[in-house]
């Protein structure tokens, strides 16, 4: 069983639209969450980070937490066509300093 | 500004050379990290290292090796490169505590042949 886990897509939605990415993971004893946006060639970066069950909005973008079902999402609300990228899920399994990626979720907002 | 350099964008390399991929960070960072990306299969974690001289295996350890003498520096090592290993690396760094962001370098699209 894989770490992280993510559908890799790719995920189309219409511009305007509410995008959603899902990711599970194994490991119970993860404490930390992160998503990274990665545009084609381009490097990753952090979109936000969340390690308490709920919810946690910022700006467009909101990253849902629920460690009973293992379970992490990222929404995108009014999606734009420069949301086009690939999201990536990465944990921190049982809290230590290792970082693990899933494959990634490609989206394509379309006009 | 956060910085993360890696010595070479692109790098051409022959089968059974041995080859050096260096990462240099200037945020006192604990945590780095090498990765490698291909097609379809997301970022792989090859080793990380916690402290100077002290490393972990990560998820593909098998024809990699790495060094970190200093605290700022983490090499990636291929003893003998093979066609298999022709990919995308990235380095990463974030400090040692649970909710850092890792900071990643540009990347070096390694070709073997």
């Amino acid at each position: 069983q894989k770490e992280v886990e993510q559908n890799s897509g790719p995920l189309s939605v219409p511009e305007g639209a509410i995008a959603s990415l899902n990711c599970t993971y194994s490991d119970r004893g993860s404490q930390s969450f992160f998503w990274y946006r990665q545009y084609s060639g381009k490097s990753p970066e952090l979109i936000m980070f969340i390690y308490s069950n709920g919810d946690k909005e910022d700006g467009r973008f909101t990253a849902q937490l629920n460690k009973a079902s293992q379970y992490v999402s990222l929404l995108i609300r009014d999606s734009q066509p420069s949301d086009s990228a690939t999201y990536l899920c990465a944990v921190t399994p049982g809290g230590g300093n290792k970082l693990t990626f899933g494959t990634g979720t490609q989206l394509k907002v379309e006009l | 500004d956060v910085k993360v350099t890696q010595s070479s964008r692109y790098l051409v390399k022959r089968t059974g050379e041995k080859v050096f991929l260096e990462c240099v960070q200037d945020m006192d960072h604990e945590n780095m990290f090498w990765y490698r990306q291909d097609p379809g299969l997301g970022l792989r974690l090859i080793y990380f290292s916690y402290d100077v001289k002290m490393k972990e295996k990560g998820d593909i350890p098998e024809g990699y090796s790495v060094s970190r003498e200093k605290k700022e520096r983490f090499s990636l090592i291929l003893e003998s490169a093979s066609t298999n290993q022709t990919s995308m690396y990235l380095c990463a760094s974030r400090l040692g505590r649970n909710n850092a962001e890792a900071f990643f370098g540009q990347g070096t699209r390694l070709t073997v042949v």
